[in-house]
């Protein structure tokens, strides 16, 4: 268990719609990152955040947002939702930098 | 986009034999790390190996690291089938400001056969 929770673990969505995915970090982690896993693309990075700040920011598509809370969880926000967007979003954190802890992810199924 | 690449992309061997795998990437790191991913779970961290090193163990694992031809490689020794699994390199972008970043490559599929 690495500590970082993501919910909900599997959703399934049609096209067009908006879908919220939630991680808690590592207690004591400042850092999350998000991430998007599918077979054509591997393991691509989104999207940084720390201490409530976004840091670094990836292959992140418009129609997605993220943002960090005062408790430090995390939300994904993917909109407009099309087929190519299903893959396995990961949630990882660390202090920061170094090792990065991930969560099991959430399977989005966009229909 | 891709940093790190790793080959093979698919290694079948009998259990108790050795696995390497190899990944080179193209710009200057300050580490580069190793994950380990089961099939449809989270990844898993492994190794780390910081720029100014060159070799590193952890039980099984061995990594090397050759800044001078930008390539990495994870030899697991005594394999099991429990180390059947997709493994990751991947290598940080600092750029400042409390960002970082780490890139992945698209990974090897080890299969240990019983």
């Amino acid at each position: 268990d690495s500590g970082v929770t993501q919910t909900p673990k599997h959703l399934i969505t049609a096209t067009g719609q908006r879908v919220t995915l939630r991680c808690s970090p590592r207690s004591g982690d400042l850092s999350v990152y998000w991430y998007q896993q599918s077979l054509d693309q591997g393991l691509q990075f989104l999207i940084q955040y720390y201490n409530g700040e976004e840091r670094a920011k990836g292959n992140i598509l418009e129609r997605f947002s993220a943002q960090q809370f005062p408790d430090l969880h995390s939300e994904l926000n993917l909109s407009s939702l099309e087929l190519g967007d299903s893959a396995l979003y990961f949630c990882a954190s660390s202090v920061y930098g170094g090792e990065l802890f991930f969560g099991e992810g959430s399977r989005l199924t966009v229909l | 986009s891709q940093q790190g690449e790793e080959d093979p992309q698919a290694l079948s061997i009998q259990e108790g034999e050795n696995a390497t795998m190899n990944c080179s990437y193209k710009t200057s790191i300050n580490n580069l790390q190793w994950y380990r991913q089961n099939s449809g779970r989270g990844l898993v961290h492994l190794i780390l190996i910081r720029s100014n090193e060159r070799e590193k163990h952890s039980g099984r694992l061995r990594v090397t690291l050759d800044t001078s031809k930008k390539s990495s490689s994870l030899l697991i020794t005594a394999s099991r089938a429990a180390d059947t699994a997709s493994y990751f390199c991947a290598t940080d972008a600092n750029s400042g400001a409390g960002s970082y970043q780490l890139t992945f490559g698209k990974g090897t599929k080890l299969s240990v056969i019983p």
